[in-house]
């Protein structure tokens, strides 16, 4: 079954860390780009994080550059994002897709990070 | 404020067509592919047309996407009571070097 499973969603305490997984099957994974893009409930989708095949390029969206770090494992077909100093503002569902002709053609159910005290 | 623009809402009656405008620059909807996305009550986004046009394998001919210049709009025919949901347009940013979406459209379906 083509697939992309989110994990390691929490509540979580402001300035806290979190480490989200995705786990890939049954699709190409380590040809592609794959990205990060989250929502808060009731908002629309807001992209957080792309890495290319290799890894060896990441992009993120200015409000968690230096507190956020994008890793991927393309032996076991993972994506991970990292997450440092957890804001309340982090607080949204968070999917992961992949990129394929310059749209993110296969998406995850998402995973739920809540940031509060 | 998002990127690209999009009208919050758009409504219309089952049977009808409707359009969905997405409004960038030449950083993103001017040089690169735009794609489409469908996002159901409670559920993830599903890729409607990717490379401004063309529509992944499932998805019905009753969605057309195109692009001229800055924009660009996405077209659904015979409207389904099942269409209601949100819709996103997105690509990529060359000067941003970011992926950027539109702010979604509610689509009503009377």
């Amino acid at each position: 079954e083509v697939q992309l499973v989110e994990s390691g969603g929490d509540l979580v305490q402001p300035g806290g860390s979190l480490r989200l997984s995705c786990a890939a099957s049954g699709i190409t994974f380590s040809d592609l780009s794959m990205y990060w893009v989250r929502q808060t409930p009731g908002k629309g989708l807001e992209w957080v994080a792309s890495i290319n095949p290799d890894g060896s390029m990441e992009y993120y969206v200015d409000s968690v550059k230096g507190r956020f770090t994008l890793s991927r494992d393309n032996a076991i077909k993972s994506l991970y994002l990292q997450m440092n100093s957890l804001r309340a503002e982090d607080t949204a569902i968070y999917y992961c897709a992949r990129s394929r002709s310059d749209a993110l053609d296969i998406w995850g159910q998402g995973t739920v990070v809540t940031v509060s005290s | 404020q998002s990127v690209l623009t999009q009208p919050p809402s758009v409504s219309a009656a089952p049977g009808q067509k409707v359009t969905i405008s997405c409004s960038g620059s030449s950083s993103n909807i001017g040089k690169r592919y735009v794609s489409w996305y469908q996002q159901l009550p409670g559920t993830a986004p599903k890729l409607l047309i990717y490379e401004n046009n063309k529509r992944p394998s499932g998805i019905p001919d009753r969605f057309s996407g195109s692009k001229s210049g800055t924009s660009a709009t996405l077209g659904i025919t015979g409207l389904q009571t099942g269409d209601a949901a949100d819709y996103y347009c997105g690509t990529w940013d060359n000067f941003l070097s970011a992926w950027v979406f539109g702010g979604g459209t509610r689509l009503t379906v009377l």
